[in-house]
């Protein structure tokens, strides 16, 4: 089983900082690394999806890199606002994994204003 | 809505009994996954099919079963339900397996609370 961990495990924003948290797992038969956007009482949702060394994915306000020879992606939100309060979840895809996605625990960011 | 279907949204039931979750996949997606988010803890892996055909099995239960039918739409059988039970499960679709699939389409999930 992979080890996928993410760090903090939730932090406070005021409203119009940014900030990052990070996603570690191993890099070993790295394939893919997901990141899904959950908020309270919806589904998870796709943000980016990672495969290269040096990735980079930027989605509005939203950001994410990849390090596969370290095991580590990260995820910058800009001008935090109250909309992007939520749980982000980061999930690894290895070569041998047949499609299943190990998943962190999550990072759950609230933003006040 | 994302397109997968889970049924019921909320179950509560005393220990012992069985249920069963259903999960419809987003149209054209063969592959199904099923997790279970225990409090304080990640989305565990339970089973996954593709066509339906199991291809791969996280640590699920003996007491847990699932399959998918021709359909598509696949079903969770928790039997023997315990206290610990209780958790948010979710159905997960895409459209490949394996290397190919390139991220889930999450359904709402299933609160199961066991009293």
């Amino acid at each position: 089983i992979l080890n996928v961990e993410q760090s903090p495990q939730s932090l406070h924003v005021q409203e119009g900082d940014s900030t990052n948290f990070t996603c570690s797992f191993p890099s070993s038969n790295f394939y893919a690394l997901h990141w899904y956007r959950w908020e309270t009482a919806k589904s998870p949702e796709a943000l980016f999806v990672m495969t290269l060394n040096g990735d980079e994915k930027k989605k509005g306000r939203i950001s994410a890199t990849l390090n596969t020879k370290e095991g580590y992606s990260y995820l910058y939100i800009k001008g935090s606002q109250p909309e992007d309060s939520a749980t982000y979840l980061c999930a690894c895809a290895t070569t041998d994994s047949w499609g299943k996605f190990q998943f962190g625990a999550g990072t759950q960011v609230v933003v006040t204003p | 809505d994302s397109g997968v279907t889970q049924t019921p949204k909320h179950l509560i039931t005393a220990t012992g009994q069985r249920v069963t979750l259903r999960c419809s996949p987003r149209s054209g997606d063969l592959s199904v996954y099923w997790y279970q988010q225990s409090l304080d803890q990640g989305l565990q892996f339970l089973i996954q099919y593709y066509n339906g055909e199991e291809r791969a099995k996280g640590n699920i239960l003996e007491r847990f079963s699932a399959q998918q039918f021709p359909d598509l739409h696949s079903e969770l059988n928790l039997s023997s339900l315990e206290l610990g039970d209780s958790a948010l499960y979710f159905c997960a679709s895409s459209s490949q397996t394996g290397l190919r699939n390139y991220g889930y389409t999450f359904g709402s999930g299933t609160r199961l609370t066991v009293v």
